[in-house]
């Protein structure tokens, strides 16, 4: 069964510090990996898209990073700022590219 | 920009309404999809379409059923609302990269 694993299930960081979030996932064919970024009550918005042949994808303050071997991923957040605070969904794709599986999420609060 | 659109930013409906939920792209893509958010369970997807008058079964189509008339817009249909079905509801399109474009959410309570 396709998985997509996502932790910590919610973190609290300071303003300015770094922070990376983890994503395991089991979904084969593997075809590609997305990172969305969750306001409170509005829809997901896409922060990176990796394929197999993608091991780092920067999105201003966002790198993912993604090793298809162990099947990880993560997003390290720098600099990070009020503006952060959401929840942060790991998305993979198998081959064909029209189902996706959906981690539940990480739910980052930036605090002062 | 891709622009997907949520005619419905908050829905209240009383159980065994039939409730319509609508959703427009404006980029002409052949995909389109509907999902449901809930705490704990992520993104299930209900339904998608992938042209006109197409569609196909997601994980969870119990209950539902969806309308896809032309291109732009794809709907979603709750033929007898249950309190079952208070979600968030999400709309998305995908573009020629694979990539996918969601809608602001409608969130639907049924009482």
């Amino acid at each position: 069964k396709n998985q997509v694993e996502q932790s910590p299930q919610s973190l609290i960081i300071l303003e300015g510090k770094n922070c990376t979030l983890q994503c395991n996932y089991t979904v084969s064919p593997f075809s590609n990996l997305r990172w969305y970024k969750q306001d409170t009550g509005r829809g997901p918005v896409s922060l990176t898209i990796m394929t197999f042949s993608e091991n780092t994808k920067s999105n201003g303050r966002y790198t993912a990073t993604l090793d298809a071997d162990t099947k990880q991923s993560s997003l390290h957040i720098t600099a990070s700022q009020l503006s952060d605070s959401a929840s942060y969904i790991c998305v993979v794709s198998a081959f064909g590219g029209n189902k996706l599986t959906f981690g539940t999420g990480t739910q980052l609060k930036v605090e002062l | 920009d891709v622009k997907v659109t949520q005619s419905s930013r908050y829905l209240v409906k009383r159980t065994g309404e039939k409730v319509f939920l609508e959703c427009v792209q404006d980029m002409d893509h052949e995909n389109m999809f509907w999902y449901r958010q809930d705490p704990g369970l992520g993104l299930r997807l209900i339904y998608f379409s992938y042209d006109v008058k197409m569609k196909e079964k997601g994980d969870i189509p119990e209950g539902y059923s969806v309308s896809r008339e032309k291109k732009e817009r794809f709907s979603l249909i709750l033929e007898s609302a249950s309190t079952n079905q208070t979600s968030m509801y999400l709309c998305a399109s995908q573009t020629a990269n694979y990539g996918y474009t969601f809608g602001s959410g409608t969130r639907l309570t049924v009482v």
